[in-house]
């Protein structure tokens, strides 16, 4: 398996566009997570899905924020509009089972709004 | 939700000796706690965890240690190499299948000094 997959790697935006984030977990993983990282705040979780159902969206920072998981197989996060306090690098993670067993991160989309 | 403390942010070693970084959780329902590092511009990967039910668990130079009375873990790397520099998170998550979340400690910056 190739692992967790991300895309775009990086993405440069106008503040106000719309920017969607793509990830594809592991085959056979069941959970997903989205983290945002930046240097002040580190990794925050901003929503976990289980099988496809997204279970807590607590850490979504406000209703610009969106994500979805149509399937097992991908997830999308977008935000609409665009800010430049948006800034960040962005971590799709699966694991088997959730709970007690390890999480996997993708590459990372280091997202940047001008 | 949880709450994980760590620290300290920032550590600077010499090359050959010793290196902790601690962590506090505030939910004692909390029964995993796994550690990641990540070097410069990659993601986030385990390098060991520990389980409620164990005290302390150890792999070749690195060592985890828990005390649940406390809620406090931590990491011990003994015999530090160069490659051992990048910044290491904690996190603890709750065993729950299909309702839980892993939730990160801040991060330590650890730099071996050669």
């Amino acid at each position: 398996d190739a692992g967790v997959i991300q895309s775009p790697r990086h993405e440069v935006t106008e503040m106000g566009q719309e920017v969607t984030l793509r990830c594809k977990p592991i085959s056979g993983h069941n959970s997903l997570f989205w983290y945002r990282q930046t240097m002040m705040r580190g990794l925050e979780l901003l929503i976990y899905f289980n099988n496809n159902v997204p279970i807590d969206d607590s850490g979504m920072p406000e209703d610009r924020f969106s994500a979805k998981m149509p399937n097992a197989s991908f997830s999308t996060l977008k935000i609409q509009p665009s800010e430049p306090r948006d800034s960040a690098v962005y971590f799709c993670a699966s694991s088997p089972q959730g709970g007690g067993t390890e999480a996997f991160f993708g590459q990372g989309t280091r997202l940047t709004v001008v | 939700g949880e709450n994980v403390e760590q620290h300290p942010s920032t550590l600077s070693v010499q090359e050959g000796d010793s290196a902790v970084i601690k962590c506090t959780y505030s939910d004692s329902a909390s029964n995993y706690f796994p550690w990641y590092k990540q070097e410069l511009g990659k993601r986030p990967q385990l390098i060991i965890d520990i389980r409620s039910n164990v005290g302390e668990k150890k792999d070749q130079r690195i060592a985890v240690t828990l005390n649940k009375t406390a809620k406090h873990f931590s990491l011990h790397i003994t015999e530090t190499q160069p490659e051992d520099s990048a910044v290491y998170f904690c996190a603890a998550s709750y065993l729950n299948f299909g309702n839980e979340k892993l939730t990160f400690g801040t991060g330590t910056r650890l730099t071996i000094i050669p």
